[in-house]
């Protein structure tokens, strides 16, 4: 079942912070979140394991609600090369596939 | 390191043709993944490969069928094409058990 992503597409001005959701109906295993970016292939940003955890890379980080089977991705301060459309992935256990929601489109301008 | 490269990069293709798109992944890798992205429903999973063996299966037809060779290269074929086929198909790969996936490119797949 395809993780639901929110919002479906943001507008943001350099320097301002976004939240991105993701939630699914099933338990789940782990949460991936990848970007891509206009004509390239996405590229991995971060996964979290089961356990709430909070991760981050660069000014961009996320969290991982296992009990509300959620995962927010903030992006802080914002800068224009984080315009892309942002996908978040959810596993239900270590033997099913990544299951990507729609995507979530970001543009960042000046 | 060469990444994952997929071939053809377009296809042009009539109803009721079929396609073939080839994936070769990263070395040492053996997991191949297949997506679909079609506008606006996002990376949709088609097919899990590993060690030669499906290991999944999205909720696609049967017309869509793939195989992964002892290279651990992999082959996606579409039969009976339809207008909505028309996508981009993304190609990932990643070591056995990992969980970080590796993107190709994409082959875009028109139909007419």
């Amino acid at each position: 079942q395809q993780p639901v992503q929110s919002p479906q597409a943001v507008i943001l001005r350099e320097g301002e912070d976004a939240v991105i959701n993701c939630s699914s109906s099933k338990a789940l295993y782990s949460v991936h979140w990848y970007r891509q970016k206009h004509g390239e292939a996405p590229v991995f940003l971060m996964i979290l394991l089961k356990g709430g955890e909070q991760k981050g890379h660069e000014k961009i980080s996320a969290s991982f609600n296992e009990k509300k089977q959620q995962s927010s991705l903030y992006l802080t301060a914002s800068q224009l090369s984080y315009s892309g459309t942002y996908f978040c992935g959810f596993r239900n256990s270590g033997n099913t596939p990544l299951v990507f929601g729609k995507g979530t489109r970001l543009s960042v301008i000046a | 390191e060469a990444g994952v490269t997929q071939s053809p990069t377009h296809l042009i293709k009539t109803r009721g043709q079929q396609a073939t798109l080839r994936c070769s992944p990263i070395s040492g890798h053996t997991s191949v993944y297949w997506y679909q992205q079609a506008l606006g429903l996002g990376l949709q999973f088609l097919l899990w490969y590993d060690e030669g063996e499906e290991r999944n299966r999205g909720n696609f037809p049967p017309r869509f069928s793939g195989r992964q060779f002892p290279n651990y290269s992999s082959e996606l074929n579409v039969n009976a094409l339809e207008l909505e086929d028309s996508a981009l198909y993304l190609c990932a790969s990643s070591l056995r058990g990992a969980n970080v996936l590796t993107f190709g490119a994409g082959s875009r797949l028109t139909v007419l």
